[in-house]
């Protein structure tokens, strides 16, 4: 299957500073991206979905301003959290839509990232 | 208002026992997209099927099937001979456009599975 990468796998960071996350597609063009959270307790939330050469579309809820989303080639999406606070802790999550898996909807996620904000 | 409701927490089951993991969806719109996900004790997430809300054929992939039923609003999910490696955390979701256009995902709390060798 399809590869996707995300770097870093892990972070730490002081409250008040803005971490950036990278989602790779190493082998395919992702125009699609997605952005997701998983809480402590295991609960998802799909944040956001990316497309490339364009705004991110957010899902309701989600702070647009705290949560930046760049997807500036066919490879790379970005997520950038601005002025980090504890409560921001979590796992982040990507994923991408190969193109090639026509109309199924499939998406392969990265590994992950693991947040954390002292 | 959304809701997706995996009414069992965990479940364990012997090795090919076959298992089912059901969930329930609450929505007043007719168009909709419904999700299967697992994510093993690695922890990355893979996709396993999506549903439009007008394609009520069940699904068969391999040893997994989908039950889709409108009339009762579930969409459960089977795994027939259940081997170690099923052992996971399967989510099941519902994505709705609300009505300023955008979009909105409902997860399910998910269902753990053990399946024991």
């Amino acid at each position: 299957g399809a590869v996707v990468s995300q770097h870093p796998s892990w972070v730490i960071c002081k409250s008040g500073t803005s971490v950036k996350i990278e989602c790779r597609s190493l082998d395919f063009q992702a125009t699609t991206m997605f952005w997701y959270r998983q809480f402590p307790k295991q609960s998802l939330m799909l944040m956001a979905t990316s497309n490339e050469g364009s705004k991110a579309t957010y899902e309701q809820g989600v702070e647009k301003d705290k949560f930046l989303i760049n997807h500036a080639s066919l490879t790379l999406s970005t997520l950038t959290v601005t002025s980090a606070h504890p409560e921001d802790s979590s796992f982040y999550i990507c994923s991408a839509r190969d193109p090639a898996s026509g109309s199924t909807g499939e998406q392969f996620f990265g590994p992950g990232t693991r947040l954390t904000v002292l | 208002a959304q809701k997706v409701t995996q009414a069992q927490t965990e479940i364990s089951v012997v090795e090919k026992e076959d298992v089912t993991l059901d969930c329930v969806y609450e929505t007043r719109d007719t168009t909709y997209y419904l999700f299967w996900y697992k994510q093993p004790p690695s922890g990355e997430l893979v996709f396993l099927i999506r549903r439009n809300s007008f394609d009520e054929q069940n699904e068969i992939s391999g040893r997994y099937s989908w039950n889709f039923q409108k009339s009762t609003s579930s969409f459960n999910f089977t795994i027939t001979a259940s081997q170690v490696v099923d052992s996971a955390v399967y989510f099941c979701a519902l994505r709705t456009q609300i009505y300023t256009g955008g979009f909105k995902t409902i997860f399910g709390a998910g269902t753990r599975l053990f399946v024991k060798a």
